[in-house]
């Protein structure tokens, strides 16, 4: 069974940082791009961030851009976000995605069952 | 960034109707168009890909179509597990960005 679950949720205080993981099974990991959604309490999705399955292509979002940095490790079937100077308005429900496409963002499929973020004084 | 505008924002159906769902981009996406349905308190799952493909596992009345600016997502006959939040999603440009989500309820 494809399945992907999230780690690292946590309360962290403004200009903190917080490194989320999230583990994929079921799947030849490295062969698949990879991606991080986020949804704010009460809101829509917003795509954060691609990375190519031998992370040579990484996108993102300008809200995150030099804020977020996008990893992953094939050899333990990982991806990570590591987020710095975390605001209140990167509080969310954060999920990580399989990209069904190669070299560009397209379709995601499936997806984690998400992990709290709250970024709060 | 493409601005992707769902309408109607809610609404409300009896068990067997038939339900229809539009996403208008703010320029032409080709057929860059994929549908996710959320349940309550649960992750999104791809319904439609490529504007019309259904993905795999995915009950045949469920069904998207269009091209350019206006796509349309269809419910052929709803059923009480088809309460939730459905979004489009474009990939044509940079950044990906979704519509803001209707909210399906059964009347």
């Amino acid at each position: 069974e494809v399945q992907l679950v999230e780690s690292g949720e946590g309360l962290v205080q403004p200009g903190g940082s917080l490194r989320l993981s999230c583990a994929a099974s079921g799947f030849s990991f490295s062969v698949y791009s990879m991606n991080w959604v986020r949804q704010a309490p009460g809101k829509g999705l917003e795509w954060l961030s691609y990375i190519s399955g031998r992370s040579t292509t990484i996108f993102y979002a300008d809200s995150v851009k030099g804020r977020f940095t996008i990893s992953r490790d094939n050899a333990k079937n990982s991806l990570f976000l590591q987020m710095n100077s975390l605001r209140a308005e990167d509080t969310a429900m954060y999920y990580c995605a399989r990209d069904l496409s190669s070299g560009y963002p397209n379709w995601f499929d499936p997806w984690g069952q998400g992990t709290l973020v709250t970024v709060s004084s | 960034d493409i601005q992707m505008t769902q309408s109607p924002s809610s609404l409300s159906a009896s068990v067997g109707d038939r339900v229809t769902i539009t996403c208008q981009a703010s320029q032409d996406i080709s057929n860059y168009l994929n549908w996710y349905q959320q349940k309550p308190g649960k992750a999104p799952n791809l319904l439609i890909y490529e504007a019309s493909n259904l993905q795999t596992g995915v009950p045949s009345r469920f069904s998207g179509s269009g091209s350019g600016t206006d796509f349309t997502f269809t419910i052929s006959s709803l059923q009480p597990e088809d309460i939730a939040t459905y979004y489009c999603q474009q990939y044509d440009n940079l950044p990906i960005t979704f519509g803001q989500g209707t909210r399906l309820e059964i009347k």
